[in-house]
């Protein structure tokens, strides 16, 4: 069975902190993507990687950085949380079968207080 | 610039009919697809049906339909027989390829209600 795991459900941080939230797939797929969701816009991408140590800005990668040292797993840091960044993330991953369908992660929701 | 429009913010439909949901898309290329997914309260994204740009027929999965109108662009889903499960967020998708894979652009939404 597919499978992205995201390192938590539910994440309290205060502004200023530097914040980690960890994705890891274990389909072999080769993209992985990093989303924001909020009510009323839907999801955003914010950066995607096509391969181990690729990434590339997605519609908003302002305040974030990514890293991919491996390929099953695409890290989403946020340097200087802020309350704005309160939201939804979503990862998820594709590979080249299936029509390149996205397999998304149970998300983290985050606060930023 | 690619674009997806969902118009209803909100759907009530009641158990057992029939209930569409619509989606409208802009795009310059020739070669795109559309998906739907359906997002429960839980929050995970389930992938629910796929339609690509060339395919002559309309996609179909179980009690979920595409009904693709490419000259109107639009990708509507229809959901037959609807159950209490089914409420939830749904949301259309549209792939746009760019160095050689593919991102997903979504729309805002729509959330459904199943009422006995």
């Amino acid at each position: 069975d597919v499978k992205v795991t995201q390192s938590s459900r539910y994440l309290v941080k205060r502004t200023g902190e530097k914040v980690f939230l960890e994705c890891v797939q274990d389909m072999d797929h080769e993209n992985m993507f990093w989303y924001r969701q909020d009510p009323g816009l839907g999801l955003r991408l914010i950066y995607f990687s096509y391969d181990v140590k690729m990434k590339e800005k997605g519609d908003i990668p302002e305040g974030y950085s990514v890293s991919r040292e491996k390929k099953e797993r695409f890290s989403l840091i946020l340097e200087s949380a802020s309350t704005n960044q309160t939201s939804m993330y979503l990862c998820a991953s594709s590979g080249w079968d299936r029509d390149y369908e996205q397999y998304f992660g149970p998300g983290t929701r985050l606060t930023v207080t | 610039a690619q674009k997806i429009t969902q118009t209803q913010p909100g759907m009530f439909v009641q158990e057992k009919e029939a209930v569409t949901l619509d989606c409208t898309y802009d795009t310059s290329d020739p070669s795109y697809g559309l998906f739907w997914y359906k997002q429960p309260s839980s929050g995970e994204m389930i992938f629910l049906i796929y339609q690509g740009s060339y395919d002559q027929q309309n996609a179909t999965e179980g009690r979920y339909s595409l009904n693709f109108q490419k000259a109107r662009k639009s990708a509507n889903l229809v959901i037959s027989a609807s159950q209490l499960g089914d409420s939830a967020m749904y949301f259309c998708a549209m792939r746009e390829v760019q160095y050689n894979t593919d991102k997903l652009i979504f729309g805002t939404g729509t959330r459904l209600q199943v009422f006995p």
